[in-house]
């Protein structure tokens, strides 16, 4: 079976502090990978998406970017922190893009002070 | 506003009541998903609709579509305290990758 993997679970960062979380997926080839926020008692935002080695789509301008250096593995990333970074940071996978069924991560809490 | 918006925003029930929430999108779908979110963790799929379909059934949701009026709605019946959660509706919009997600519905099950 599928799991999907993060970590770490908490981050407590200080602005101006670099930033790198990582996703895995275990039990399937090609995933399609997706990384989002939610901030405190909202929807999620789509931040990047994935669909291969080295193919980073990126949703909105922000102080973040995203990676991809191996088939199952998505990382997410800053340089410097900003108070306004702070939120829950979730990673998700499917099969197909466009209409499947995404599955998600337990997902990182990550406090800028 | 969003593509897909839950109503109401929080719904407070007794153990054994019935919850409806329901859902409001814009554009044209493939499929409208549902998915619940406990307190602090992941989202988890709970059911999948596609456009030709009207209604879905799994276990104690019953999931309906109306693409006219552009709307869905999720019911929970029997409810439980275990199904004390946020739930979100989501759709892929412009045939892109983008699933886009609601604001959600809070579900309170009180004893």
């Amino acid at each position: 079976s599928q799991t999907i993997h993060q970590w770490p679970a908490t981050l407590v960062q200080p602005v101006g502090s670099p930033l790198s979380l990582e996703c895995t997926v275990e039990g399937t080839s090609n995933p399609n990978l997706y990384w989002y926020r939610q901030a405190a008692g909202r929807g999620l935002q789509l931040l990047f998406y994935s669909v291969g080695i080295g193919q980073i789509s990126s949703e909105v301008p922000q102080n973040l970017s995203a990676s991809r250096p191996q088939d199952r593995q998505f990382i997410l990333s800053s340089k410097k922190l900003l108070l306004s970074d702070s939120g829950f940071y979730l990673c998700a996978w499917s099969v197909l893009a466009g209409t499947d069924t995404q599955y998600f991560g337990p997902g990182t809490r990550l406090t800028v002070l | 506003s969003q593509q897909g918006e839950e109503d109401p925003q929080a719904l407070s029930i007794q153990e054994g009541e019935n919850a409806t929430m329901n859902c409001s999108y814009k554009t044209s779908i493939n499929n409208l998903q549902w998915y619940r979110q406990n307190s602090g963790r992941g989202l988890v799929h709970l059911i999948l609709i596609r456009s030709n379909e009207r209604e879905k059934h799994s276990g104690r949701l019953r999931v309906t579509l109306d693409t006219s009026k552009k709307s869905s709605s999720l019911l929970i019946t029997a409810s439980r305290a275990a199904d004390t959660a946020s739930y979100f509706c989501a759709t892929y919009t412009g045939g892109g990758n983008k699933l886009t997600f609601g604001t959600g519905t809070q579900l309170k099950v009180e004893l």
